[in-house]
């Protein structure tokens, strides 16, 4: 059965230094990943999917995740945070061994940004 | 606004009362998922519908929750009864296939129980 784990509840970073999200996956087959950001009072809005074409996958606002099978790892990151990238973050698998339905998310990783 | 449409965005019910939460997908997306967010849990599925069927419902208590996606008009989340435990933000989410194609949210319902 398809799962991801994301590493860390909460992560604090300055503004201008580097984001790290971890999130580690678990999957029969190869898993199709996403992660989404969620400010609050408001839905989630797709960053970036992973879909096997490219380990390396670019995002929106400068994001962007690389996908490691050796480590089942699709850890996000963004080279220089911005006060507007605090929010929460989630990491999600699509379920199933056959492509279809639900996505199965992380527990979130809230994400500050202090000047 | 070409985005998935959740309305209301924040409903207060009685216990014991129903409680209808309505979906409409993007322009031209006929696949409608629902999930449930709880604090400290996170976002769980709950049902997978297309036009007039339900494709996955294995996320759904097995009482009181019903979803429906009609041929015309939005999806409804109808849950009977309400709990205070039903007490949580509802998303729908919508995309253009099945499969692996990314899902866009929309803003979600929260239900609040008295």
């Amino acid at each position: 059965a398809q799962s991801v784990t994301q590493l860390g509840s909460h992560v604090s970073v300055s503004e201008g230094a580097l984001v790290l999200l971890r999130c580690n996956y678990s999957s029969s087959v190869p898993p199709y990943l996403f992660w989404y950001v969620q400010y609050p009072n408001q839905g989630l809005q797709l960053l970036l999917k992973y879909t096997s074409a490219a380990t390396l996958v670019k995002g929106i606002n400068g994001f962007e995740a690389e996908f490691k099978k050796s480590e089942t790892s699709f850890h996000l990151t963004k080279p220089s945070a911005h006060m507007s990238d605090a929010a929460e973050y989630f990491c999600a698998v699509i379920r199933g061994e056959k492509a279809g339905t639900a996505l199965i998310f992380g527990k979130g990783t809230t994400l500050s940004v202090s000047s | 606004n070409a985005g998935v449409m959740q309305n209301p965005r924040h409903l207060v019910r009685r216990r014991g009362q129903e409680a209808r939460l309505r979906c409409s997908p993007m322009k031209g997306h006929s696949h409608v998922y629902w999930y449930r967010q709880l604090p400290e849990e996170g976002l769980k599925f709950m049902v997978y519908l297309q036009k007039e069927n339900i494709i996955d419902e294995s996320g759904m208590p097995k009482e009181r929750f019903s979803a429906e996606f009609p041929k015309e008009g939005p999806s409804i989340l109808r849950i009977q009864q309400v709990v205070r435990g039903d007490s949580a933000a509802y998303f729908c989410a919508s995309s253009l296939q099945g499969g692996n194609q990314p899902q866009h949210f929309g803003d979600g319902t929260r239900l609040s129980i008295l």
